[in-house]
């Protein structure tokens, strides 16, 4: 089992170019997740999938969009990249237990640079 | 909201020393709460995570971390600090919804 996968690994952008980060999962989990980390800032929550079919923004969805293509893959696209959305991307997957988020799995990360 | 705060970004310590770090957490209902472990660009693996069984929970490589209530901490120790401890390490909460909230984390340096 590969658990999540994410690709690229590595990007670099020009400002205004756009982009789609890609994650697969092959644990048969619900809830889906993009996170982006930033030295000093821990991780910020961009957009969430509770579930196949669902999405929500999370704590800075500003300048991305995702779609929760099926119940495996979870895409984040950058529309317009700007160089603010220079970091690393992660994304995770759960199965809640009893409504509360039980133990999230990473991915390896994608490393993007926007100049 | 919940939040989540690791007190010291950085710690230095000897190898063969106690390892502490700190978090402290701000919820209302007793939590769900992880320490994750981050090594050199890799992704988060889990260490050990608190969901209301045992208040003193042990994980992986030696780590441990005791809940208390009355504080709203969750430290994390590990009696004996080894080299390959050097790392960054996240704590998160987890409170009647699909999100967790992180902490900005501690880089924990190893010197010999």
């Amino acid at each position: 089992n590969a658990g999540v996968t994410q690709t690229p690994k590595f990007q670099v952008l020009k400002t205004g170019q756009s982009m789609t980060l890609q994650c697969a999962q092959d644990m048969n989990h619900n809830s889906m997740y993009w996170y982006r980390q930033d030295p000093g800032m821990g991780l910020r929550l961009i957009y969430y999938s509770a579930s196949e079919g669902t999405t929500d923004k999370g704590e800075v969805p500003n300048g991305y969009n995702v779609s929760r293509l099926n119940k495996r893959e979870f895409s984040l696209r950058l529309e317009s990249a700007a160089p603010s959305q220079t970091s690393v991307y992660f994304c995770a997957t759960t199965n809640p237990t009893s409504g509360l988020t039980d133990t999230q799995y990473f991915g390896p990360g994608t490393r993007l640079t926007v100049l | 909201a919940q939040s989540v705060t690791q007190l010291g970004s950085h710690v230095s310590v000897s190898e063969g020393a106690l390892v502490l770090l700190r978090c402290n957490y701000s919820s209302s209902v007793p939590p769900y709460l992880f320490w994750y472990v981050q090594y050199p660009n890799q992704g988060l693996q889990l260490l050990l995570k608190y969901t209301s069984a045992a208040t003193l929970v042990k994980g992986i490589n030696g780590f441990e971390a005791e809940f208390k209530k009355s504080e709203t901490s969750f430290h994390l120790t590990k009696p004996s600090a080894h080299m390959s401890d050097a790392a960054e390490y996240f704590c998160a909460v987890s409170v009647n919804d699909y999100k967790l909230s992180f902490g900005a984390g501690t880089t924990v340096t190893v010197r010999a």
